[in-house]
């Protein structure tokens, strides 16, 4: 069973410092990996998805990278404002097609 | 595209009553799946479907629960009898080809059973 880890749990960050976001998995037989950004009360918004073929995906301030055989992404945001403020989610899509979220990482950025 | 689209968005309902809870497809999508968010645990799969077929209901919790394709763009679950530990955010999820291209959530439909 693919079992996903975001470390740290929680991070508050004074605006325009960058951010990196872990995202680790088990199983590195993965389809491909998709991070979430996600309001309070809100829904799940797509932010980037990385095939397992590729290394990184990048837009605008946001930056994924994927090591698929030591099972792990990372996401990088670019001087940090109070707007990213949200808890962010990594989703691995296994080849067997089930999706496995993490826990989530929640975002403060200090005005 | 208007996107995933769930309702109702908020839903409150009596222990014991039945629920149904739906959701629409992004036009041209093939894959749906059903979440449930809670604080404690996460957002756990409920139910996945595969051109109208459900693939795997492993992650329903009990026979309470049950979802349905009548069709390929629309989807729903029913929980019946409600029970208070049933409250939760319910996700749907649709995508193309299982998954090829990324997943798109709908905004939800939070659930209270009192």
């Amino acid at each position: 069973k693919q079992e996903v880890t975001q470390i740290p749990a929680a991070l508050s960050v004074p605006e325009g410092e960058n951010l990196v976001l872990n995202c680790s998995f088990t199983d590195s037989a993965i389809y491909n990996l998709q991070w979430f950004r996600q309001d309070p009360g809100k829904g799940l918004t797509s932010l980037l998805l990385i095939q397992s073929s590729q290394r990184e995906q990048t837009s605008g301030r946001l930056n994924a990278s994927l090591d698929k055989s030591s099972g792990r992404s990372t996401l990088y945001i670019a001087a940090s404002q109070p707007g990213d403020s949200a808890t962010y989610l990594c989703a691995v899509r296994s080849n067997d097609y089930k999706l496995s979220f993490g826990a989530g990482t929640t975002v403060t950025v200090r005005a | 595209d208007a996107g995933v689209i769930q309702s109702p968005r908020h839903e409150v309902t009596e222990m014991g009553q039945e629920v149904t809870l739906r959701c629409k497809l992004i036009s041209g999508h093939n894959s749906l799946f059903w979440y449930r968010q809670t604080m404690m645990r996460g957002l756990e799969l409920l139910i996945y479907f595969n051109n109208n077929v459900p693939i795997d209901d492993s992650g329903m919790p009990e026979d309470r629960f049950s979802a349905k394709m009548p069709n390929a763009s629309f989807s729903t679950l029913k929980i019946q009898p409600s029970e208070p530990r049933d409250s939760a955010v319910y996700f749907c999820a649709s995508s193309f080809d299982q998954g090829r291209g990324g997943y798109t959530f709908g905004s939800g439909t939070r659930l209270t059973v009192v």
